[in-house]
């Protein structure tokens, strides 16, 4: 059975400062999505890394993959206070199942 | 907006209960998932319908049951509501029958509560 873990899953940041919140999956996958949830939203598709070593950035976020270390990272660089949301990895099963298999999340709060 | 939508937003009901979600994909998507969301459990697969045939199931109790129609909108089925059925359940698509290279895309949800 996939299991995917994100730490931490609580994250309080001062505007300004740096952070990275960590997704490890048990099994082989090459592909890996974030999405951002506000409270009471849905969820928005932030990045899809679709192969070992992808790198992929926008504003303040970059996102990368490892698939030798079953290994994802989402850095938040100079946080602002928009950033304040939960944010989720989720991992493609693959095949014809096509289906994602979600962290529990990252609930970030950014701080003045 | 994704263009997923969910209907209804809300719904309130009481134990023993049924009740219908809809779900009506992206225009060009053909494969509809259902997620159900809760507080304990976080976000959980249920069910995967692709062009009508089901996929895959994930955590799907016997109470719940899906179906995707011809016009390729999907509704799922929850009967004998419990009140941990209480949740946040969201409708996903996506064009193929598998990911590909792009996202899921996500519908608002339908917050159901059960009293």
């Amino acid at each position: 059975e996939l299991k995917v873990e994100q730490n931490p899953l609580f994250l309080s940041m001062q505007e300004g400062k740096n952070y990275t919140i960590y997704c490890n999956y048990s099994t082989t996958s090459d592909r890996l999505y974030w999405y951002r949830q506000d409270p009471g939203k849905s969820l928005e598709s932030l990045f899809v890394l679709l192969s070992n070593g992808a790198v992929k950035q926008e504003g303040r976020l970059m996102a990368s993959l490892d698939t030798k270390a079953r290994l994802s990272t989402l850095h938040i660089t100079a946080a602002v206070h928009d950033l304040s949301a939960t944010y989720f990895c989720a991992v493609d099963m693959g095949g014809s199942q096509g289906n994602l298999i979600f962290g529990k999340g990252t609930k970030l709060s950014v701080k003045p | 907006d994704s263009g997923v939508t969910q209907t209804p937003k809300h719904l309130i009901t009481a134990t023993g209960q049924r009740v219908t979600l809809r779900c009506s994909p992206r225009s060009g998507d053909l494969s509809v998932y259902w997620y159900q969301q809760s507080l304990d459990q976080g976000l959980q697969f249920l069910i995967h319908y692709y062009n009508g045939e089901e996929r895959a199931k994930g955590n799907i109790l016997e109470r719940f049951s899906a179906q995707q129609f011809p016009d390729l909108h999907s509704e799922l089925n929850l009967s004998s509501l419990e009140l941990g059925d209480s949740a946040l359940y969201f409708c996903a698509s996506s064009v193929g029958v598998g990911l590909s290279d792009s996202p899921l895309h996500f519908g608002n949800g339908t917050r159901l509560t059960v009293t």
